[in-house]
């Protein structure tokens, strides 16, 4: 079983949908959990932490649920520049200290 | 601040050949960096950690004789694949971590690079 899961999707959904991401983990000494944003052939970028309360960034609201060991994203009212695959980030204990461990990503695609 | 930059941004090699690629913290101090490897439509995989003035910490399945880290300062961090062949054809990205003292509220957040593309005839 992979440490991080999610759905590959790809997620196609027209402009201005609302568009729900989910991630499990199976390491439950997990620290800190967040959302990343991948565009094609770059680099990771952060796009927000996640909080056990819920945390909300404008149109993107991150939950965690750590009984079910469980993260979402929701991004409202979606635009085309939101097309890109976003990546569920736990942060936990490796072999040097904190590690950052990579779901497989979810590809989002807003179409006109 | 938080600029992280790696070069080359692209390499093409032969088979056989040695490949350096350099990891560099412009605005801040990395205590730690991180070496990642992305294969097409997969996910990132943590390779090695490397911390300023120590051995690099390798992960399971990555050879450390072949993927040569020195992280010779705390701005500079190399990774070099040694007789590469095909199949380290991949995407390599770092990272680095901030010494608290730079960004206090981003103590733990890693800063990426963005990339080297590597290809191995």
């Amino acid at each position: 079983r992979k440490e991080v899961e999610q759905d590959p999707g790809p997620f196609n959904v027209p402009e201005g949908a609302t568009v729900a991401f989910n991630c499990t983990y199976s390491n439950s000494a997990s620290q800190s959990f967040f959302w990343y944003r991948q565009d094609c052939r770059k680099e990771p970028k952060l796009l927000m932490s996640v909080y056990s309360s819920g945390n909300e960034d404008g149109r993107f609201t991150a939950q965690l649920n750590r009984a079910s060991q469980y993260i979402s994203l929701l991004i409202r009212d979606s635009k085309l520049s939101d097309s890109a695959t976003y990546l569920c980030v736990v942060n936990g204990l490796g072999r040097a200290g904190n590690m950052l461990t990579f779901g497989g990503g979810t590809r989002l695609m807003v179409k006109p | 601040g938080a600029v992280v930059s790696q070069h080359p941004s692209r390499v093409i090699c032969k088979s056989g050949t040695s490949v350096k690629i350099e990891c560099r913290s412009l605005d801040f101090q990395a205590t730690t960096m991180f070496w990642y490897r992305q294969f097409p439509k997969q996910s990132l995989m943590l390779m090695a950690t490397s911390n300023e003035g120590s051995k690099a910490t390798y992960e399971q399945g990555v050879e450390k004789d072949k993927f040569l880290i020195n992280h010779a300062s705390l701005t500079l961090s190399t990774l070099t694949v040694t007789s590469a062949h095909p199949e380290d054809s991949s995407f390599y990205i770092c990272s680095a971590r901030a010494e608290e003292r730079f960004f206090a509220n981003s103590y733990n957040e890693q800063f990426f690079g963005p990339g080297t593309r590597l290809t191995v005839l």
